[in-house]
């Protein structure tokens, strides 16, 4: 199985600022077909998760460009600019090359 | 606007067995592949299994940890996707989401495993 490790576990920010979470695999996630299916989602307390980007970069809809994911092979990083109180909660990598799918331990986002 | 509703959760003694159901609209669910995802409690994600739409003969996979004793099923018709879990263990308590492969997520669907 692909191992994704997430660092750090957890992160404090204050509103306004920037952090970046790191998301490596133990596997190349470049897919046959040459795609990159590395996800990174948002929970937040009591909801279920949220896409917020696809395929390494890309933006689902409705998410705004503060969320920007880079990266790859093994190496990704999302990265939060001028962080809101709405963006709090735990965030997740996920890679859809190879099953079974898996997902990084997560990243809570707390305030400072 | 998206609508995702997942029901058959509940309270289950161990050997038991589950039929969770999952209701979309909103969206072309034909096009798209289908997911459940569990949460243990305090816990992060676990994929648990995936079925494919007609273009890929609704082929399906799952977690090995849950294999032989999960199906996966759909039924386009009514935009509905189905997770039948059997033998269930303490280990299975969590919450049940269903994903338009990831995109779409619902509110989930508590099973609770417990003599």
């Amino acid at each position: 199985d692909v191992v994704m490790t997430q660092t750090p576990v957890s992160l404090s920010v204050s509103l306004g600022g920037q952090v970046s979470i790191s998301c490596r695999s133990s596997q190349s996630l470049v897919h046959n077909n040459g795609n990159t299916y590395l996800s990174w989602y948002l929970q937040k307390p009591g909801q279920s998760p949220q896409l917020l980007i696809y395929k390494v970069s890309n933006r689902f809809s409705g998410i705004s460009d503060r969320f920007s994911g880079s990266g790859s092979g093994t190496d990704f990083t999302l990265k939060i600019s001028r962080v809101e109180p709405d963006d709090l909660g735990v965030y997740y990598c996920g890679q859809g090359t190879q099953y079974p799918n898996t997902f990084g331990a997560g990243t809570k986002l707390e305030l400072k | 606007e998206v609508q995702i509703l997942e029901t058959g959760g509940g309270l289950v003694k161990p050997g038991g067995s589950l039929r969770l159901s999952c209701a979309t609209s909103g969206f072309n669910f034909n096009d798209y592949f289908m997911n459940w995802v569990r949460q243990a409690p305090g816990k992060g994600l676990e994929w648990v299994a995936q079925i494919r739409n007609k273009n890929y003969n609704y082929a399906t996979y799952y977690a090995e940890s849950l294999e032989g004793r999960v199906t996966i099923s759909r039924d386009d018709s009514k935009s509905s996707v189905y997770l039948q879990v059997s033998s269930l263990r303490a280990e299975d308590t969590a919450i049940y989401y269903c994903t338009s492969h990831f995109a779409y997520w619902g509110q989930g669907t508590l099973v609770t495993v417990s003599s």
